[in-house]
């Protein structure tokens, strides 16, 4: 079946970076974009970006712009999310998400389980 | 930068119907997106391309456009449909996506 598994729980310090893996299985890794969401504490879904683990090519969200680093691991089907420059703001569980590249695609069908990145003094 | 407006709130009784809309100026030319989200869990897909339903995803979900405006309706509402609706498209490129600020459905 198909699954996203996320890496576990993390503390970070401000300015420092955080790197989270998404360890996809049960399905065609190379077909799939992975996107990453994250959603603050009692806040919306806010959408970061995706990447094309074929190709390796990447879209970011304007604001993430030049601190988001999105890369995929094909020969283990796994997606990361590197964030630089950590703030507290950024205090956030983090999903990974995969869609269906091409005109068949059926929307963000299958997501990970969340990961919770605190970050504080 | 682009953005999806939701009502913050909609409240119904059971059985009734509950129509949440979501509104942007690239919706005529992107497809919409509706995820149901419950507290400390991952969303959940239950639109897709406007009015496509996954498999599994129980008939009352419905889905509709009209120009800037996309529209969720739930049939029949349960107390189980309780939880927080979340728009999602894409800018005019199709490249850039964006979450609609979201809306509680709240089961009276």
């Amino acid at each position: 079946q198909v699954r996203l598994v996320q890496s576990g729980p993390e503390v970070k310090r401000p300015g420092a970076s955080m790197k989270l893996s998404c360890k996809a299985s049960g399905y065609n890794f190379i077909a799939y974009y992975i996107h990453w969401v994250r959603q603050a504490p009692g806040r919306g879904l806010e959408w970061m970006g995706w990447i094309n683990p074929k190709s390796g090519g990447t879209h970011y969200a304007e604001k993430f712009q030049g601190r988001l680093i999105l890369t995929g691991d094909t020969s283990i089907t796994t997606g990361y999310m590197q964030l630089n420059g950590l703030m507290f703001d950024d205090t956030a569980v983090y999903f990974c998400a995969r869609e269906a590249m091409g005109p068949t695609t059926s929307g963000s069908d299958y997501w990970g389980q969340g990961t919770l990145v605190t970050v504080s003094s | 930068s682009y953005e999806l407006t939701q009502p913050p709130s909609v409240s119904v009784s059971p059985g009734q119907t509950a129509r949440v809309t979501c509104s942007g100026d690239a919706l005529p030319d992107q497809f919409a997106y509706w995820y149901q989200q419950k507290p400390g869990q991952a969303p959940v897909l239950l639109i897709y391309k406007d009015n496509e339903r996954p498999s599994g995803i129980p008939e009352r979900f419905s889905g509709s456009s009209s120009g800037t405006t996309v529209t969720l309706t739930i049939s029949g509402v349960q107390a189980e449909d309780e939880g927080d609706y979340y728009c999602q498209s894409a800018d005019s490129t199709g490249s850039y996506r964006v979450f609609g600020g979201g809306t509680k459905l709240t089961v009276l």
